[in-house]
């Protein structure tokens, strides 16, 4: 089946520290790969995506690339604010039953000041 | 600001009332989907709506029933919810194909008392 797996959270870190929350999935096609945020009382933001293997998606930056061979996108940040403190989830859409994203569990992340 | 708005924010109910929940895009996504999410968790996907017919529909019990007036008009009406029934709602639309991702509405907060 398709599935999508995340790292275990809670994630700590403290504020400019570097940023890893790994995800890697499982599919039976060739899928899209999307990393959203949720805030506190907020719905879903798309932080970004990758559409095939060795696009890099990045936005507010954040990066993660698509790596067809480990089945992995795994997001990374450079250095965290105390503002990037949020649930972050990594899904994926396949080409075929385009309409349903398969999400991972979310990984819970706190910045301390 | 999200591109898909919901409405209410905010809905307390008791288990014999009917409500209905609203949501609206104007970005002309053709596909629109509810679902639902519990405390810490994914989104768990409810219905989806392709060119304003229903063709997903995600084994959810008959107390939920969705309705799409129009292209960018999606509703949820409720009857007859159980406790277990409260959560977060959510609305999204995207395109149909699959590189393109789903944009979240924030949501309402459902109570069932």
């Amino acid at each position: 089946g398709n599935s999508v797996t995340q790292m275990e959270g809670p994630v700590t870190l403290s504020e400019e520290a570097f940023l890893t929350i790994n995800c890697t999935y499982t599919a039976t096609g060739y899928p899209s790969l999307f990393w959203y945020v949720q805030y506190p009382g907020e719905g879903l933001q798309l932080l970004l995506k990758a559409t095939k293997a060795d696009d890099k998606g990045s936005n507010k930056g954040f990066e993660a690339t698509y790596r067809k061979e480990t089945t992995s996108f795994h997001l990374e940040k450079g250095s965290v604010q105390v503002s990037d403190s949020a649930v972050y989830f990594c899904a994926l859409r396949l080409i075929q039953g385009a309409q349903k994203l398969v999400f991972g569990q979310g990984t819970r992340l706190t910045i301390n000041p | 600001d999200t591109e898909v708005t919901q409405t209410p924010k905010h809905l307390v109910m008791g288990m014999t009332n009917k409500k209905s929940l609203k949501c609206e895009q104007h970005m002309g996504h053709r596909a629109m989907y509810w679902y639902k999410q519990k405390a810490k968790k994914p989104p768990e996907l409810m219905f989806v709506y392709s060119y304003e017919k229903l063709s997903i529909n995600e084994s959810v019990p008959s107390r939920f029933s969705p309705e799409c007036p129009n292209s960018s008009l999606l509703n949820l009406h409720l009857h007859a919810l159980q406790p277990e029934d409260s959560a977060l709602y959510l609305c999204a639309s995207s395109q149909w194909t699959a590189n393109q991702p789903q944009h979240f509405g924030d949501g309402t907060r459902l109570s069932i008392l």
